[in-house]
């Protein structure tokens, strides 16, 4: 139990353009997702919490009109990096809690998205 | 500030043992976790602490105290695949219950 799968695996694409990641929880709910950022060699940064049916919060320093999140269902999370340029590359994660577990609220990562951006 | 510390690196000889150590500083605490995370690929749960004491889970084990700030990821029979990065993440609930902050994490690396 406890999948969280993200689509795609890894993307390149121009600058300028816009690239949609899929965050999705196979087998359990999550009324909310989180979307991390991790830099080579650098530990997961939080970007912003996605909630189900309500705006996502976002980190101090996070531009919310260039990180697009849509929390559409209890089991998909999506992030829009808009018009995307070269420092946006990184290794993309999120993660997602099963909304049956109250106790410990463990976050189950998704393979993370590879995103370079030329 | 939040802050979380551990060591940068690590090595240890496979079947050996390795104790990896994590201090924090948050303004809340509901909880500390501890991942493993090879290269290129995402976290995996490891363990949870939110009491005192030690949790054992098979050749991996986690201890916490509060009143220090501090924890331990202590694994045993070291396997070459046990080389990976180890992330001690607290989890600060002032705004949101379920933001966890991470450390920079402990890479480990498994000799024969």
């Amino acid at each position: 139990g406890a999948v969280v799968s993200q689509h795609p695996s890894w993307v390149i694409c121009k600058s300028g353009t816009s690239v949609k990641i899929e965050c999705r929880s196979l087998d359990f709910q999550a009324t909310t997702m989180f979307w991390y950022r991790q830099f080579p060699k650098q530990s997961l940064m939080l970007m912003a919490t996605s909630n189900e049916g309500s705006k996502a919060t976002y980190e101090q320093g996070v531009e919310k009109d260039k990180f697009l999140i849509n929390h559409a269902s209890l089991t998909l999370s999506t992030l829009t990096v808009t018009s995307a340029h070269p420092e946006d590359s990184s290794f993309y994660i999120c993660s997602a809690s099963d909304d049956r577990d109250r106790f410990t609220d463990t976050q189950y990562f998704g393979p993370g998205t590879r995103l370079t951006v030329l | 500030g939040q802050n979380i510390d551990q060591p940068t690196e690590m090595t240890a000889t496979e079947g050996a043992i390795v104790q990896i150590n994590c201090t924090y500083q948050t303004s809340g605490f509901n909880g500390l976790f501890w991942y493993q995370q090879h290269a290129g690929e995402a976290p995996t749960f490891l363990s949870y602490n939110v009491l005192d004491g030690l949790e054992e889970k098979g050749r991996f084990s986690s201890f916490l105290s509060r009143s220090k700030g501090y924890s331990y990821l202590l694994l045993k029979e070291l396997q070459m695949k046990d080389s990976a990065s180890y992330l001690c993440a607290v989890r600060d609930p002032p705004y949101n219950t379920d933001k966890l902050i991470f450390g920079t994490g402990t890479r480990l690396q498994v000799f024969p």
